[in-house]
């Protein structure tokens, strides 16, 4: 079946450093690929998303390409900032509506 | 964007009893919502997908009689945990879908706690 495998957290860094996520993923047929963001007592926001082979999704200074030949959605940011703060959680969907998740890493950046 | 909002968003019940879970798209109309279960450190997993008007569909591994569904309408699905016990404490998430495999828009979350 379809799993997506992200890195343990807590991911901790200094603001302004840079930040990678590593998101593998196993899938039949060829899925979408999301990363979702969970901020403290909220739900979760779509962050970014790719539909197909070498597609990059990018939003708010995120980003992450679908790379079909490592089954990887790895996110990366340059330069992170405090409010950045979050878990983030990796995903795909084979069908249509449905997403299998990733256990999520929590990111703590300090100031 | 669209907003999801879930009530209570904690809740403590003893053992045996029921507990009833509000999910409710507060300025759209959701033809699908989803139920997600989180344990600490876990995924979100899937529970069951139901479409207004219709019954809901159970993933593989999810007492339908245990985890009672129902989508009246096209801005409220609730999730009903019966005769709860302690191993059903978790957090449960809701989500409600338009059309699109990315257009499914969060709830907060409920942190459910059976003593």
């Amino acid at each position: 079946g379809d799993s997506v495998t992200q890195m343990e957290g807590p991911v901790t860094l200094s603001e302004e450093a840079f930040l990678t996520i590593n998101c593998t993923y196993t899938a039949t047929g060829y899925p979408s690929l999301f990363w979702y963001v969970q901020y403290p007592g909220e739900g979760l926001q779509l962050l970014l998303k790719a539909t197909k082979a070498d597609d990059k999704g990018s939003n708010k200074g995120f980003e992450a390409t679908y790379r079909k030949e490592t089954t990887s959605f790895h996110l990366e940011k340059g330069s992170v900032q405090v409010s950045d703060s979050a878990v983030y959680f990796c995903a795909l969907s084979d069908r249509v509506s449905t997403l299998t998740f990733g256990k999520g890493t929590m990111l703590l950046v300090s100031p | 964007g669209a907003v999801v909002s879930q009530h209570p968003s904690r809740v403590i019940c003893k053992s045996g009893t029921s507990v009833k879970i509000e999910c409710r798209s507060l300025d759209f109309q959701a033809t699908t919502m989803f139920w997600y279960r989180q344990f600490p450190k876990q995924s979100l997993m899937l529970m069951a997908t139901s479409n207004e008007g219709s019954k809901a569909t159970y993933e593989q591994g999810v007492e339908k009689d245990k985890f009672l569904i129902n989508h009246a309408s096209l801005t409220l699905s609730t999730l009903t945990v019966t005769s709860a016990h302690p191993e059903d404490s978790s957090f449960y998430i809701c989500s409600a879908g338009g059309q699109g495999r990315e257009t499914q828009y969060f709830g907060p979350g409920t942190r459910l706690l059976v003593l």
